[in-house]
């Protein structure tokens, strides 16, 4: 079936430092690939996207690229922030069936000034 | 546009008890679901609507039930409260087509505490 496996959290980094967190999936079709934020009492914002191989999404400093080979959509940013503090969903859905959001359990960083 | 609104945004409830979350949009969506979010597993779908008039069973609808009866609210019920349905719930809804037709809109969530 399809689903998501990201990193466990909690990450604790310095401000500036650089930031990875890693997400895998499995998809049975064609995924398309998301990051979501979610800060300290609020909903879900999403922070970028990607809906077929190799493409990168970008957002507020944050990347993520479509790797097929690997299943994997890494979220990266080079100097995080302490505003950066918040928990980081990887989640996919699958073309033809978009009412199904699968969301990995989500990954809180810490980002210390 | 306030985007997607959740009432309450948090709440008490006690054993056998029942209760109605309330979602709201102004986006005009065609969709809209709620999950639910428990520490270390992610959002799980509870129901969803296609459409006014229209519900569906996501992954974990026991214990809930919707209605959709207008387009831009969708209402999740619980008849009778359990300590297992204590959570955070979020509504979420998107456009039938077009581009952005798999990016889903959050509301702010409500805290649920059965005791």
């Amino acid at each position: 079936g399809d689903s998501v496996t990201q990193m466990e959290g909690p990450v604790t980094l310095s401000e500036e430092a650089f930031l990875t967190i890693n997400c895998t999936y499995t998809a049975t079709g064609y995924p398309s690939l998301f990051w979501y934020v979610q800060y300290p009492g609020e909903g879900l914002q999403l922070l970028l996207k990607a809906t077929k191989a190799d493409d990168k999404g970008s957002n507020k400093g944050f990347e993520a690229t479509y790797r097929k080979e690997t299943t994997s959509f890494h979220l990266e940013k080079g100097s995080v922030q302490v505003s950066d503090s918040a928990v980081y969903f990887c989640a996919l859905t699958v073309k033809y069936n978009f009412n199904k959001f699968y969301f990995g359990s989500g990954t809180k960083l810490n980002v210390k000034p | 546009n306030a985007g997607v609104t959740q009432t309450p945004k948090f709440r008490v409830l006690k054993t056998g008890q029942s209760m109605t979350l309330l979602c709201a949009q102004d986006m005009n969506h065609e969709y809209m679901y709620w999950y639910r979010q428990d520490p270390g597993m992610g959002l799980r779908l509870i129901h969803y609507s296609v459409g006014e008039g229209t519900t569906a069973k996501g992954e974990v609808p026991d214990g809930y039930n919707v209605s959709r009866l207008k387009k831009q609210n969708f209402l999740l019920g619980l008849e009778s409260a359990a300590p297992s349905q204590t959570s955070v719930y979020f509504c979420a809804s998107r456009v039938e087509s077009g581009g952005a037709r798999n990016e889903q809109f959050f509301g702010p969530g409500t805290r649920l505490t059965v005791l």
